[in-house]
């Protein structure tokens, strides 16, 4: 079966460094790849999605990075500061309902930038 | 618009007894879920719909039961509730499966069963 791994339980960084999530997925090779951000508390908010075809996707600090052949997703976090400080879940489709898919989410990271 | 909504926000229940998970959206999405998530964990789908009429399981099914009647609801149905049904409950949805675009989530329901 399908699986998702996110390897890093926690992550605790340096306010102004840089912060690299891990997603790695087995079994499977997913069409795109999503990164969700989400605060205690609430539900998950879409951050980032790159497809297969695409080896980087950007937005303002953050940088999402697809291996297909490692099957492995980065997602960095540049200049980082307090107010990222959150977990960060990676999600990916996978065969579900005729040709539909389903999303299943990784365990997520909880990531923590000291001032 | 408002987005995700989902009722109640808390709920207490006991062993056995049933009760629905309300979950709306006003964004014309065919794309919707249920997600459940225990202390510590990620989300684990519970059962999602690519579309009114069409219903499928997700990771975690057993207990639960879904209809998709109209494009804005996707209740949840807990049968015959277990004290393993505590947990927090999220629905989310997708303008479409087949165009992967972002999944919005509600503010999520807090479930305890005693």
């Amino acid at each position: 079966s399908q699986k998702i791994e996110q390897n890093s339980e926690a992550l605790n960084i340096q306010e102004g460094k840089t912060a690299t999530l891990t997603c790695n997925y087995t079994n499977y090779s997913p069409a795109y790849l999503q990164w969700y951000r989400q605060d205690p508390g609430r539900g998950p908010v879409f951050l980032l999605l790159i497809r297969e075809n695409e080896k980087e996707k950007r937005k303002e600090r953050l940088k999402v990075t697809f291996d297909t052949t490692l099957k492995q997703s980065l997602f960095h976090i540049t200049a980082s500061q307090p107010a990222d400080s959150a977990t960060y879940l990676c999600a990916l489709p996978i065969p579900g309902y005729s040709s539909a898919s389903k999303i299943i989410f990784g365990s997520g990271t909880r990531l923590s930038i000291r001032p | 618009n408002a987005g995700v909504t989902q009722t109640p926000k808390f709920q207490v229940l006991k062993t056995g007894q049933s009760m629905t998970l309300q979950c709306a959206q006003d964004m014309n999405h065919e794309y919707m879920s249920w997600y459940r998530q225990d202390p510590g964990m990620g989300l684990r789908l519970i059962h999602y719909s690519v579309g009114a009429g069409i219903t499928d399981q997700g990771e975690v099914p057993n207990g639960y039961n879904v209809s998709r009647s109209t494009t804005e609801d996707f209740p949840l149905r807990l049968l015959s509730a277990a004290p393993s049904q505590t947990s927090v409950y999220f629905c989310a949805s997708s303008y479409s499966i087949v165009d992967p675009r972002e999944q919005f989530f509600g503010p999520g329901t807090r479930l305890t069963v005693l």
